[in-house]
């Protein structure tokens, strides 16, 4: 099984609400990221948390904030954000971070903000 | 620093007839590569990918795919063209630096599949 799990699948939200979108992998993976992708273009990546701990964030704005509350888990808090952050948002989730090892993407979070 | 560079935006293709979207790499290293598909408003699934065994590689749903070194090149190719098919594809070449970029993904910029009836 190569699933990963995202929720809500939709989520509208205004500019003063807090959110947070959920990633769940059952692969005991130990390497989870999150993107951010606009239309037409290729994913951008946001954070990597290895072994549960965070070891790339990038240059990411504050109203995003990333939690691994354990290995099988990834949230992303949101909060005050812009109507610009509209965007599909993927995790992915790969054996370790080895150069070598897939990645493999959940169906992503279609994120509006009014 | 390593790149990836997918030569066309756009292919057209008729049902039935073979696929090639086409993708040439820069590396130092020995490169990781893979092939992911995307769906409009799905996320992305692999296709296929290389890590240094053989260099051609068969993939999911009839695709395969060319390492070759000498022409730093790693075409997508399908002998025969479905309609569900119609996708954005994106080659993908894995950061090999021994660093805090070791795993990361380099995208190119797409390749968007249509398939004609």
């Amino acid at each position: 099984d190569t699933e990963v799990t995202q929720t809500p699948k939709h989520l509208v939200m205004g500019m003063t609400n807090k959110k947070s979108l959920k990633c769940e992998q059952h692969m005991g993976h130990r390497a989870m990221y999150w993107y951010k992708q606009k239309a037409k273009k290729p994913p951008e990546l946001m954070f990597v948390y290895s072994y549960e701990k965070l070891s790339i964030n990038e240059s990411v704005p504050s109203r995003f904030s990333p939690e691994c509350p354990n290995s099988s888990l990834l949230n992303l808090h949101l909060h005050a954000l812009q109507p610009e952050d509209s965007a599909l948002y993927l995790c992915a989730s790969s054996r370790t971070r080895t150069s070598t090892d897939t990645q493999y993407f959940g169906p992503g979070t279609r994120l509006t903000v009014l | 620093a390593q790149s990836v560079t997918q030569l066309d935006s756009h292919v057209s293709v008729s049902e039935g007839t073979p696929v090639l979207l086409r993708c040439n790499y820069s590396s130092s290293y020995s490169p990781s590569l893979f092939w992911y598909v995307q769906h409009p408003n799905k996320g992305l699934q692999l296709l296929l990918k290389y890590t240094s065994a053989a260099t051609l590689v068969k993939g999911i749903n009839g695709f395969e795919a060319e390492f070759k070194k000498s022409e730093t090149s790693f075409h997508l190719t399908k002998p025969s063209a479905h309609m569900s098919d119609a996708a954005e594809y994106f080659c993908v070449v894995s950061d090999r630096n021994y660093g805090g970029s070791q795993g990361n993904l380099i995208f190119g910029k797409g390749t968007k599949l249509s398939v004609k009836p």
